[in-house]
């Protein structure tokens, strides 16, 4: 089967820097991509990773390896308003088959 | 530029009921998709199309129908309500992969009660 393993809360304080972990076992790999989810709100995309290494997005770094069927999302500087759900997901194919298989979702609470 | 807009936004149905959620996008995407959410589940995908007039079966199709008439719009209906439909409905769309990722953006949601 296809599966897509994160934690499912994490607890971090103001300013600090926490990293959000990520495996996955699936047929294929054409992708992978983190979305955040405030509470009551949609997925919204955050980065994107389809060769290994780091890809830096201001505060948002995501780092991927392919052997190793791993990802992980980290944040600096963390503020307030990054209190939401974190989201992993892998297209396992190319092509025409868009499909995402998603990860149940990380809650991070920043806490003062 | 409004991006995904999803109708209704609440909805409470009683069981055995039939309604249509809409979901229109102005990005000239591709791919649209219907995902529901629910509390440990993650989201998981109802039905997708690739281009206008095109439709296929995601994980959960079952009880759901869906069409793409027009290319910015991709409707997904319920014929005949159930409990177990009660969830959160988010309608996707995405760019086709030129040479880049296509990330999905995603509507608002449509939160559904069947009672």
């Amino acid at each position: 089967g296809q599966n897509i393993d994160q934690p499912t809360e994490m607890t971090a304080t103001e300013g600090a820097i926490v990293q959000i972990n990520c495996t996955y076992q699936t047929s294929g790999f054409n992708g992978l991509f983190w979305y955040q989810q405030h509470a009551g709100e949609a997925p919204t995309f955050l980065s994107y990773n389809v060769l290994d290494g780091l890809e830096e997005k201001g505060r948002f770094s995501s780092f991927l390896s392919r052997s190793k069927g791993y990802s992980y999302l980290l944040l600096k500087e963390l503020q307030m308003k990054d209190s939401a759900s974190y989201l992993c997901a892998v297209r396992p194919n190319a092509g025409n088959n868009r499909k995402l298989i998603w990860g149940l979702g990380t809650s991070l609470a920043v806490n003062p | 530029n409004a991006g995904v807009t999803q109708t209704p936004k609440f909805r409470v149905l009683k069981t055995g009921q039939s309604m249509t959620l809409l979901c229109a996008q102005d990005m000239n995407h591709e791919y649209m998709y219907w995902y529901r959410q629910d509390p440990g589940m993650g989201l998981r995908l109802i039905h997708y199309s690739v281009g206008e007039g095109t439709t296929a079966k995601g994980e959960v199709p079952d009880g759901y129908n869906v069409s793409r008439l027009k290319k910015q719009n991709f409707l997904l209906g319920l014929e005949s309500a159930a409990p177990s439909q009660t969830s959160v409905y988010f309608c996707a769309s995405s760019d086709r992969d030129r040479g880049r990722f296509d990330e999905a953006f995603f509507g608002q949601g449509t939160r559904l009660t069947v009672v």
